[in-house]
């Protein structure tokens, strides 16, 4: 089951930073935090993840709280090509039983000219 | 990274019949899975293909309505059985190479099927 919470949709200028909140306050010391995006029609795209620090890639950057109940996925000039749905996931850093990925609602990123 | 086709792309079907959907991935994998999105609905997990053994399904499917076959390490199928229109959705494939939690996982373009 997804152990994150998303807020459902937001907008953001073209040009400017997206930030996009994702909780998941009953994270442990051992799972990730992963960002997919899924366009339109088209199958889920891996963006990023993190366990501990921050972490940046030429998509985007990911900032983990402290505490690691939280992360903000960071897009630092959003085109219209990043309107999509954007799905924030915990996963354990090893399982004998297939690590498998469960999505939550995510969050559906507009972004507007 | 690993690339993953599936055929059709979508197709119309008649209630009461069966799709089979092919999933190929252009390198040897590990894992392999199989996802379903219902119009307007995030993606939800319908079993874990295991190569060799039969493959592990989520709580609510079954494998006599979704039958999956593994028979190597880069190709695997799904079976929508006796369709209904509940079962228009998109069927999505999915791999990954290894257990480990830091291991990207690679998603198929998905079939688009409409039960008529």
């Amino acid at each position: 089951d997804a152990k994150t919470t998303q807020p459902p949709s937001m907008d953001c200028a073209e040009g400017r930073a997206a930030n996009l909140p994702c909780n998941h306050s009953t994270i442990s010391g051992n799972e990730y935090v992963y960002w997919y995006r899924q366009i339109h029609s088209q199958g889920p795209q891996y963006i990023i993840h993190g366990l501990k620090n921050n972490e940046t890639n030429e998509m985007a950057s990911l900032i983990i709280t402290e505490d690691r109940k939280s992360s903000t996925l960071i897009l630092p000039h959003a085109t219209l090509r990043d309107t999509a749905v954007y799905y924030c996931i915990v996963r354990p850093t090893w399982t004998d039983t297939g690590n498998q990925f469960y999505f939550g609602t995510g969050t559906s990123l507009t972004v507007i000219p | 990274s690993a690339v993953i086709s599936q055929k059709p792309s979508r197709d119309i079907c008649q209630r009461g019949t069966s799709l089979t959907i092919q999933c190929q991935v252009d390198s040897q994998v590990t894992m392999m899975f199989w996802y379903r999105q219902q119009p307007g609905q995030s993606l939800t997990l319908i079993a874990t293909a295991n190569q060799g053994s039969e493959a592990t399904y989520e709580s609510g499917f079954v494998i006599d309505k979704f039958p999956i076959s593994r028979p190597n390490l880069t190709f695997s199928t799904l079976t929508v059985s006796n369709m209904s229109p509940e079962d228009s959705s998109i069927y999505l494939c999915s791999a990954r190479e290894g257990l480990a939690g830091n291991n990207e996982q690679f998603f198929g373009p998905g079939t688009r099927l409409t039960v008529l």
